[in-house]
């Protein structure tokens, strides 16, 4: 079965510093990756996602997140934070065969501090 | 742009009580799905429709019930709630559960069963 691991609750970046979020998954094969972003009240928006291809995924709002099969990775990045970054972000994934639907991660909250 | 739209946006029901939460997506999309998402549990996948006329369990089945009442509906059924159904509720759409489509959410369901 497939699952999403997202080790950090809470993660805290001043202003203006690289941002890091973590995220493993396990699947059977090769997966398809997403990250989503939650605002307070309201839906789940679609950031990036991999597909096949570069490992290094370019998505919404600066952020980038890099594909790592022998680590089983997709870490979301940012090179510099923003105060409107703050908010909960999930991992996803999907296996590539079958009808399956995308299973996420527990979220992770993302404070930036000016 | 209505994408995905949720009905109602907040209710309270008493222990027992039946109700049915409405889901329409405007994208002409194959596949739905319902999510709860509870604090420090993420978002958990109830039921889903990976196309009109078939419905699938998800992790969290029990107490629900769907019907995808055509291409566009989605609805899930809460037929006797009971206090561990509180949680917001979000519907999502995809365009194909088979491919690397991302999915679409809806602005939530916030549900208090007392």
């Amino acid at each position: 079965a497939q699952s999403v691991a997202q080790p950090e609750d809470q993660v805290n970046v001043a202003e203006g510093n690289p941002l890091t979020v973590k995220c493993t998954y396990s699947v059977s094969g090769n997966p398809y990756l997403f990250w989503y972003v939650q605002y307070p009240n309201r839906g789940l928006q679609f950031l990036l996602k991999y597909i096949t291809g570069d490992n290094l995924v370019k998505g919404s709002y600066g952020f980038e997140a890099e594909f790592n099969k022998s680590q089983t990775s997709f870490h979301l990045k940012k090179p510099s934070a923003l105060v409107s970054d703050s908010a909960l972000y999930f991992c996803a994934v999907r296996e590539r065969s079958g009808n399956t639907p995308l299973v996420f991660g527990k979220g992770t909250r993302l404070s930036v501090i000016a | 742009n209505a994408g995905v739209t949720q009905t109602p946006k907040f209710q309270v029901l008493k222990t027992g009580q039946s109700m049915t939460l409405q889901c329409a997506q405007d994208m002409n999309h194959n596949s739905m799905y319902w999510y709860r998402q509870d604090p420090g549990m993420g978002l958990r996948l109830i039921y889903y429709s990976a196309s009109e006329g078939t419905t699938d369990k998800g992790e969290v089945p029990n107490g629900y019930n769907v019907s995808r009442l055509n291409k566009r509906e989605f609805s899930l059924r809460l037929e006797s709630a009971a206090p561990s159904q509180t949680s917001v509720y979000f519907c999502a759409s995809s365009e194909d559960a088979t491919l690397n489509t991302e999915a679409f959410f809806g602005q939530g369901t916030r549900l208090t069963v007392v």
